[in-house]
């Protein structure tokens, strides 16, 4: 049970639009449409907003938006706004088990 | 709207027994549409699925955690617990309690206690 490889930090400027990848294997993320992603601000829990790779909880912004291509899934946020600022970390269901990304730090330049 | 709230000792010894609860308000812990959760988070590292428990007692675990962890739901109190044994400074954590919805939920960590910070330590 390895965890998600995220890259550690993506940075972009106010209205530029980024984007977040989250790799897994045939066994996760390749095999179910069940990856999920949280923002997490600090000190703060985690907050979902993007399930089923593709759509989004009510509240939640439509600059959030995901898919998936094989065994990597992507978090895109576009017309970056300073509260973007945050951790984001993908999950998937692996078969009974659950599988968080390594976490990507997301800066505001 | 369901919440979840977390409460336990803070500061647990090394070897000793890691207890937290997580009580549910504003819904039924028996609710047969909720994994009921707990994820974890040392200091400044990410978030660590530790396991979940359905209300009838069927669960599943990290096998990382697998000869340590257990999670049990007690529908009278409408709270579900952790507990994971044999401590080391390595268990050191927030630890949240989350609820996982699935079937014609959003088959995703939903809702998040606010997290409670355990410490392992002599």
């Amino acid at each position: 049970q390895s965890a998600l490889t995220q890259p550690a930090s993506v940075s972009g400027s106010p209205g530029q639009s980024i984007t977040i990848s989250c790799t897994g294997s045939s066994s996760d993320v390749g095999s179910y449409n069940l990856v999920s992603w949280y923002q997490q601000h600090p000190g703060k829990a985690p907050k979902l907003i993007i399930y089923e790779v593709t759509q989004r909880p009510s509240g939640v912004s439509g600059r959030f938006s995901g898919s998936k291509s094989a065994d990597t899934a992507s978090l895109t946020i576009s017309g970056l706004q300073a509260d973007d600022e945050a951790d984001y970390y993908c999950c998937s269901y692996a078969g009974s088990i659950s599988l968080f990304g390594t976490g990507t730090k997301v800066t505001v330049l | 709207q369901v919440q979840l709230q977390e409460s336990g000792p803070g500061l647990v010894r090394p070897s000793q027994t890691l207890s937290l609860n997580c009580t549910v308000s504003g819904g039924s812990i028996s609710s047969t549409t909720y994994y009921w959760s707990w994820v974890r988070q040392p200091p400044g590292k990410g978030l660590e699925w530790m396991g979940y428990s359905y209300y009838s007692g069927s669960a599943y675990y990290n096998s990382s955690l697998k000869s340590r962890i257990s999670i049990s739901v007690d529908t009278s109190m409408n709270q579900f617990s952790l507990r994971l044994t044999s401590v080391t400074a390595a268990d050191t954590a927030v630890y949240y309690c989350a609820s996982w919805a699935f079937g014609s939920g959003p088959n995703a960590f939903d809702i998040w206690g606010q997290g409670t910070m355990v410490t392992v330590s002599s």
